[in-house]
């Protein structure tokens, strides 16, 4: 069964500071991992797609990475804005053609001025 | 451009009456189609997935159903709510194959009373 820790739960940052968040899960054998951003009472939005024979990939101020043999990704956030306050997802494909998602609990973030 | 629609986005519903929210894809054919419960305090919970019309898997058993009349609509229900089937719920698809990007819909929040 593929588990998916995130850590911390929740982050607390003054604007401008450069951010890492940690996402780790049980089985290596995954066809994805994906990063989402969940505001309050919304949907999730897609943030990056890693694919499992990638390493990282860079969205704007977003990078991901991914480290498949040790079960890690991290979400670093350059130059946070009080506007990348959300809930930050990771969520795992677990080598499946059907697309399901084994996600975390998430992490909060709060950005202040 | 594929789009994903849910409603309604809030329902407060008493224990024992039935339950219907729809989702619906555009801009894409013969999706994967899924139902994700997000329960307070937990990760979300895939419930349902759908590779095609009239195909439904169940992950988890439950008071929940699910049906796929047409190829980009997905439907849960449920003849008689329980107290506890409040939650957030989000349905999402993906293109065939299962090995790319999730997009979710925005969300419905139900409540139980």
């Amino acid at each position: 069964k593929q588990e998916v820790t995130q850590i911390p739960a929740a982050l607390s940052v003054p604007e401008g500071e450069n951010l890492v968040l940690n996402c780790s899960f049980t089985d290596s054998a995954i066809y994805n991992l994906q990063w989402f951003r969940q505001d309050p009472g919304k949907g999730l939005t897609s943030l990056l797609l890693i694919q499992s024979s990638q390493r990282e990939q860079t969205s704007g101020r977003l990078n991901a990475s991914l480290d498949k043999s040790s079960g890690r990704s991290t979400l670093y956030i350059a130059a946070s804005q009080p506007g990348d306050s959300a809930t930050y997802l990771c969520a795992v494909n677990r080598g499946s053609t059907l697309g399901r998602l084994y996600f975390g609990r998430g992490t909060q973030l709060t950005v202040w001025p | 451009s594929q789009t994903i629609h849910q409603w309604p986005a809030t329902l407060v519903q008493p224990v024992g009456s039935p339950l219907s929210l729809e989702c619906t894809v555009e801009g894409t054919s013969n999706p994967n189609l899924y139902w994700y419960r997000q329960a307070a305090g937990r990760g979300l919970q895939l419930l349902f997935y759908s590779v095609g019309i009239g195909q439904i898997s169940s992950e988890v058993p439950q008071n929940l159903s699910a049906s796929r009349p047409q190829d980009r609509q997905f439907i849960l229900s449920s003849k008689k709510l329980l107290l506890s089937d409040s939650g957030f719920y989000l349905c999402a698809w993906t293109q065939q194959g299962g090995n790319t990007e999730a997009f979710f819909g925005q969300g419905t929040r139900l409540t139980v009373v």
